[in-house]
């Protein structure tokens, strides 16, 4: 039974380029999550999908990120320019509802030079 | 809004001694609480989930507790391990709101 995918595991690029990561959720849940993970801040939420609708979106850092969820099976979450303080790892969640226990994948490790 | 923290932030025992972690929150108006591991590298697994009318819930050697009330939870580990070394983190659901996590607590169990 696969969990949840998340590509690429590391990305490394420059400042100013697009990033795309990409998350297929468990099969049947209709819950997704993105989260990002610093020493500094922790785990945080950035946004969540329900039914393939953004349900909440307030932890999104600025109109820079934008997440997308065409399917029940596929969403990605997107940052155009990138900057060096997004650095971080981003992980992907998904569970059967909102209140549901939430698998992870194993994240995207994202470093901007 | 909902703050949770975990004390201590890192921790060192000795192979085979029981421990306690802690988790407290600021909004006791809680659905459930969960605990989770996270190994180097990896994303979280969720260990055990308490609903809000629940006081404990116990998966082999691991017993999770919640004080509603008081806003804390214990996750008490018996006869540590090297295998239970990795970073543990406490997050709570307020229903409708997603989780919200501590900054976990950082676990070394030495042989």
């Amino acid at each position: 039974d696969a969990g949840v995918i998340q590509s690429p595991r590391h990305e490394v690029t420059e400042m100013g380029q697009e990033v795309t990561l990409r998350c297929k959720p468990i099969s049947g849940h209709n819950s997704l999550f993105w989260y990002r993970q610093t020493m500094m801040r922790g785990l945080e939420l950035l946004i969540y999908f329900n039914n393939n609708v953004p349900i909440d979106d307030s932890g999104m850092p600025e109109d820079r990120f934008s997440a997308k969820m065409p399917n029940a099976s596929f969403s990605t979450l997107k940052i155009q320019p990138s900057e060096p303080r997004d650095s971080a790892v981003y992980f992907c969640a998904s569970s059967l509802e909102g209140d549901q226990p939430q698998h992870f994948g194993d994240g995207t490790r994202l470093s901007i030079l | 809004k909902q703050e949770v923290t975990q004390i201590p932030a890192a921790l060192s025992v000795p192979e085979g001694e029981n421990l306690v972690l802690n988790c407290s929150f600021t909004d006791s108006a809680i659905y459930n609480l969960q605990w989770f591991r996270q190994d180097p590298g990896k994303g979280l697994t969720s260990l055990l989930l308490i609903q809000s009318s629940q006081r404990e819930q116990t998966s082999g050697r691991l017993n999770a507790s919640l004080d509603k009330s008081s806003g804390r939870s214990t996750l008490y580990i018996a006869a540590s391990q090297p295998g239970d070394s990795a970073t543990y983190l406490c997050a709570v659901n307020s229903g409708n709101t997603p989780l919200v996590f501590g900054k976990g607590t950082r676990l070394s169990v030495i042989a």
